[in-house]
């Protein structure tokens, strides 16, 4: 069956340090979504990658999906104490989707 | 605000016992789905209903029952209740009925305690 898998589990960074959690897929995705969820809140959509090889940015954000569309990842520049949370990544397969079990990004003043 | 809601947001109850969580979806929105998340664990997918039919099935207990109703919202049943059953059990919306393709709403969630 398809698996999602994301390193690291747990992150601890100082502010102002960078950042990057990796999801990989055991077969190729159709696309890849990734959501971050804040300590005590709900899971909040980030931004969606489908084509091969694609970048996309949102302020500090780097999203990137792998050429061969198995592996994606995050990449959070500066971070920020606002950035603390959980970071899945959720796996489409066509008309089904796996979610990952999340990177828990902390960040120290 | 997501414009998805969850009642209630709090939910105690004793083992053995049964329970309904509720959920209305964004307005417009046509697929439900609905997760349980225990302790420091990721989301696990349980179940997601489009327009009132059963769209797809994660690892939902036998114990776990669904469905969505005419007017769109969906209620999810949880009977005979185990400890291990204490979670937050969120609920999510999106326009259509490919869940990996659309993005989706979470709601604040229900946080249910069997003791």
């Amino acid at each position: 069956g398809q698996q999602v898998m994301q390193i690291p589990q747990y992150q601890h960074v100082q502010e102002g340090e960078d950042f990057t959690t990796y999801c990989n897929s055991s077969t190729t995705l159709s696309n890849i979504q990734w959501y971050k969820q804040r300590p005590g809140g709900h899971p909040v959509f980030l931004i969606q990658l489908v084509k091969s090889g694609e970048v996309k940015k949102q302020k500090r954000l780097t999203f990137q999906f792998g050429e061969a569309k198995k592996n994606s990842s995050l990449h959070i520049t500066a971070t920020q104490t606002t950035d603390v949370g959980t970071y899945f990544c959720a796996g489409g397969y066509g008309q089904n989707f796996v979610f990952g079990p999340g990177t828990r990004l902390s960040v120290l003043p | 605000d997501s414009g998805v809601t969850q009642t209630p947001k709090h939910l105690i109850t004793a083992t053995g016992q049964r329970v309904t969580l509720r959920c209305s979806p964004r307005s417009g929105d046509l697929s439900v789905y609905w997760y349980q998340q225990s302790l420091d664990q990721g989301l696990q997918f349980l179940i997601q209903y489009y327009n009132g039919e059963e769209r797809a099935k994660g690892n939902i207990l036998e114990r776990f029952s669904a469905q969505q109703f005419p007017d769109l919202h969906s209620e999810l049943n949880l009977s005979s209740l185990e400890l291990g059953d204490s979670a937050l059990y969120f609920c999510a919306s999106s326009v259509g009925s490919l869940a990996g393709v659309d993005e989706q709403f979470f709601g604040p969630g229900t946080r249910l305690t069997v003791l």
